[in-house]
């Protein structure tokens, strides 16, 4: 079964940092494009950054530019988004997501369940 | 950044009718290289991720029921849902995947009525 599951959401204060993982299993992760997605508390869909399937092209919101850094480990089927100077803004369900192809210039066939990040002091 | 613009923010529809959310984007998301239109649509019910329905505008994906259609080319784009059924209730998103930063609709709350 083709799958995402993220980890490593919680709490932290304002200026911090966190990392986030995506374990993808049920395909070939090296073959696919990746993409972060957010999701403010009751509020719409935001797209954070995206990798290519090699991971030698990455692709930023401006929001987030300079503060996050988006990796993958193909050998460990496993995508990360570290994010560091943390903002109340920045609080958010974040998806991981599948772009079908090795460029993120796809739709996003697949998504994780999320993992919630709390931006509080 | 292509802004996206979807109409109305909320639908409220009787079971079995037909239900349309707009989507316009302020530039076209046509290629014309390959005359596709980098234009998704994604059903996200409470507390679930986003559910692909459509892509290239106007392409089923696997498994979603023949009730889900796209249309449009360029600016101004359709998702129609031809015979509403209870399971539909959710928010709707358009999302163009043309150029950095892909950008989404803010959505479109369908109820039952």
């Amino acid at each position: 079964e083709v799958q995402l599951l993220e980890s490593g959401g919680g709490l932290v204060q304002p200026g911090g940092s966190l990392s986030l993982s995506c374990a993808a299993s049920g395909f070939t992760f090296s073959s696919y494009a990746m993409s972060w997605v957010r999701q403010a508390p009751g509020k719409g869909l935001e797209w954070v950054s995206a990798i290519s399937g090699s991971g030698g092209s990455t692709y930023y919101a401006d929001s987030v530019k300079g503060r996050i850094t988006i990796s993958r480990d193909n050998s460990k089927n496993t995508l990360y988004l570290q994010m560091n100077s943390l903002r109340a803004e920045d609080t958010a369900v974040y998806y991981c997501a599948r772009c079908p192809g090795q460029w993120p210039n796809d739709a996003f066939d697949i998504w994780g369940q999320g993992t919630m990040v709390t931006v509080s002091s | 950044d292509i802004v996206m613009t979807q109409s109305p923010d909320s639908l409220a529809v009787s079971l079995g009718e037909r239900a349309t959310i707009n989507c316009k984007s302020r530039q076209s998301v046509l290629y014309s290289s390959n005359n596709k239109n980098y234009l998704a649509w994604y059903q996200q019910k409470p507390g679930q991720p986003p559910k692909l329905l459509i892509f290239w505008a106007s392409t089923r994906a696997s498994g979603v029921p023949d009730r889900f259609s796209g249309s449009g080319s360029g600016t101004d784009f359709t998702l129609t849902i031809s015979s509403l059924q209870a399971e539909d209730v959710a928010v709707y998103y358009c999302q163009q995947y043309y150029s950095t930063p892909y950008t989404f609709g803010q959505g479109t709350k369908l109820e039952i009525k």
